[in-house]
């Protein structure tokens, strides 16, 4: 049972908007910036926002974040069939541990 | 550009221990920590813990807590990361990443290819 709540599945076809939720506690999201990550299939999983909202270099302007209370959203635009992958949430925890959400399975229709 | 390589496959019994290493290069490495994540087959990630390659101090996760050994090594820019008493529920793969932010890490923004540890009889 991860501390962070991703629903596990996710679909959209090519070229739409789809959002991707996090949802969290006042120890965690409610009080730290959430990073997001994405992991194709077989590969390890790689930066995609950091601090709420923030993208790493190389990384298309699709991807956006943002959050709200104790809760956190991805969203991408013009979504492409090389968008299929696994999401993850992350974020420190007041207790100083660092929390995943269990991710969510994006397919492209 | 920052780089992180582990060490390869490893097959243990169970009741064994295993000790995994991850060499960083590309950047300070006393200015960042390193951390560590395991994704067991078809499963999420998973935090074990983390290792700062300042000063060494670690913070483990409940569930590692006397389980777990992590070290950072300075000389040569390598972490490492020690299970001992390994189950078949071990069976995982393990990824070393680095956490972004000094003394006070951030978020975590590289990754390593990550580490096959099969625990078989």
């Amino acid at each position: 049972q991860s501390v962070l709540t991703q629903p596990p599945s996710a679909s959209g076809t090519p070229g739409q908007t789809v959002t991707l939720s996090c949802s969290g506690t006042t120890s965690n999201i409610g009080t730290k910036p959430v990073n997001w990550y994405q992991q194709l299939p077989g590969m390890a999983p790689r930066l995609v926002l950091y601090s709420d909202d923030l993208r790493p270099s190389g990384v298309s302007d699709r991807f956006s974040g943002s959050r709200s209370g104790t809760s956190a959203s991805l969203a991408i635009t013009g979504l492409q069939s090389e968008d299929e992958a696994d999401y993850y949430c992350a974020t420190w925890d007041a207790s100083l541990f660092w929390v995943f959400g269990g991710g969510t399975k994006l397919t492209v229709l | 550009q920052v780089q992180l390589v582990q060490s390869g496959v490893e097959v243990r019994k169970p009741g064994a221990s295993v000790k995994v290493s991850c060499k960083a290069s590309g950047y300070s490495f006393s200015g960042h920590g390193i951390t560590w994540v395991r994704q067991a087959p078809g499963q999420g990630l998973e935090w074990m813990g983390w290792v700062s390659g300042y000063n060494g101090n670690t913070n483990y996760a409940q569930s590692y807590q006397g389980r777990v050994t992590m070290t950072a090594d300075t000389s040569n820019a390598t972490a490492y990361m020690e299970l001992r008493s390994l189950t078949y529920a071990d069976t995982a793969v393990y990824y070393c990443a680095r956490f972004f932010g000094g003394l006070v890490p951030k978020y975590i923004d590289y990754w390593g290819q990550g580490t096959l540890i099969v625990v078989s009889s």
